[in-house]
C-alpha cells in the first residue's frame, strides 16, 4: 500500500521560503507510471493545484505560482520536495502531496500538513 | 485555464435517496480527463472517479460518473450517512494548470 507523508515547518515568516518534503513508502518515486504532485487548501476553502514532477525531474507548475515555485525529486531518498519563496499570508494552507496517475488524477494522498505564514 | 463550476453548492438529502452533482467546464475537457473526489472534515480528499466514469479502487458501485465535453455528473445512488462530505471535480485534460471546482457540500439528514 502506497503511503505519502508530508514534513516541514508549520510556521513560516512572511517573505521567507516555505519548504516541504514528501516521503513515499510502499512505492517508488522512480516509477515510470506516475507523477508526484503538490496540492494545497487554504483553511475553509477549496483545492488548488500547485504542480507536479516526474522522476526524470520534468516539472509542470501552476502559472500563478511558477515564479516562486520549485519542485524537485530525490530518487535516492524516495522523496520529492516543494519550495515556495516570498510567502505571504495568502500561502497559509494545508499542503498535500499526492501520487498522480498517468492521466492526471491523484489516487493517493498524504494526510496533509498545515503551514501558516505569520510573523 | 479551464474553470470548473459545480452545482448545487450544497445539497441535503435523506438516506436511501439519490444525489446528482454537476460539474460544468468553461471549455471542453480533453479526453474527458475529469475526476471526482470526496473530502470529509479533517481528512485528505479521496479519489472516487477518474477519466469521467472509471471508479477508483475500492469505491462502491453506488458512485458513478458520467458526461463528456463540458458537462459532467457524479451520481450517488442509495445514499448512506457516511456519504456526507464535500465533493470536488478536477480536470486534468488541459494543464497546466490542473483545476478544481469549488465543491458541493452534501448533507445526509
Amino acid at each position: 500500500q502506497v503511503q505519502l507523508q508530508e514534513s516541514g515547518p508549520g510556521l513560516v515568516k512572511p517573505s521567507e521560503t516555505l519548504s516541504l518534503t514528501c516521503t513515499v513508502s510502499g512505492g517508488s518515486v522512480s516509477s515510470v507510471s506516475y507523477y508526484w504532485s503538490w496540492i494545497r487548501q487554504p483553511p475553509g476553502k477549496g483545492l488548488e493545484w500547485i504542480g507536479y514532477i516526474y522522476y526524470t525531474g520534468s516539472t509542470h507548475y501552476n502559472p500563478s505560482l511558477k515564479s516562486r515555485l520549485t519542485i524537485s525529486v530525490d530518487t535516492s531518498k524516495n522523496q520529492f520536495s516543494l519550495k515556495l519563496s516570498s510567502v505571504t499570508a495568502a500561502d497559509t494552507a494545508v499542503y498535500y502531496c499526492t501520487r498522480v496517475r498517468s492521466s492526471g488524477a491523484s489516487g493517493y494522498w498524504g494526510q496533509g500538513t498545515l503551514v501558516s505564514v505569520s510573523s | 485555464e479551464i474553470v470548473l463550476t459545480q452545482s448545487p453548492a450544497a445539497l441535503s438529502l435523506s438516506p436511501g435517496e439519490r444525489a446528482t452533482l454537476s460539474c460544468g467546464a468553461s471549455q471542453s475537457v480533453s479526453s474527458n480527463y475529469l475526476a471526482w473526489y470526496q473530502q470529509k472534515p479533517g481528512l485528505a480528499p479521496r479519489l472516487l472517479i477518474y477519466d469521467a466514469s472509471s471508479r477508483a479502487t475500492g469505491i462502491p458501485d453506488r458512485f458513478s460518473g458520467s458526461g463528456s465535453g463540458t458537462d459532467f455528473t457524479l451520481t450517488i445512488s442509495r445514499l448512506e450517512p457516511e456519504d456526507s462530505a464535500v465533493y470536488y471535480c478536477q480536470q486534468y485534460g488541459s494543464s497546466p494548470p490542473i483545476s478544481f471546482g469549488q465543491g458541493t457540500r452534501l448533507e445526509i439528514k
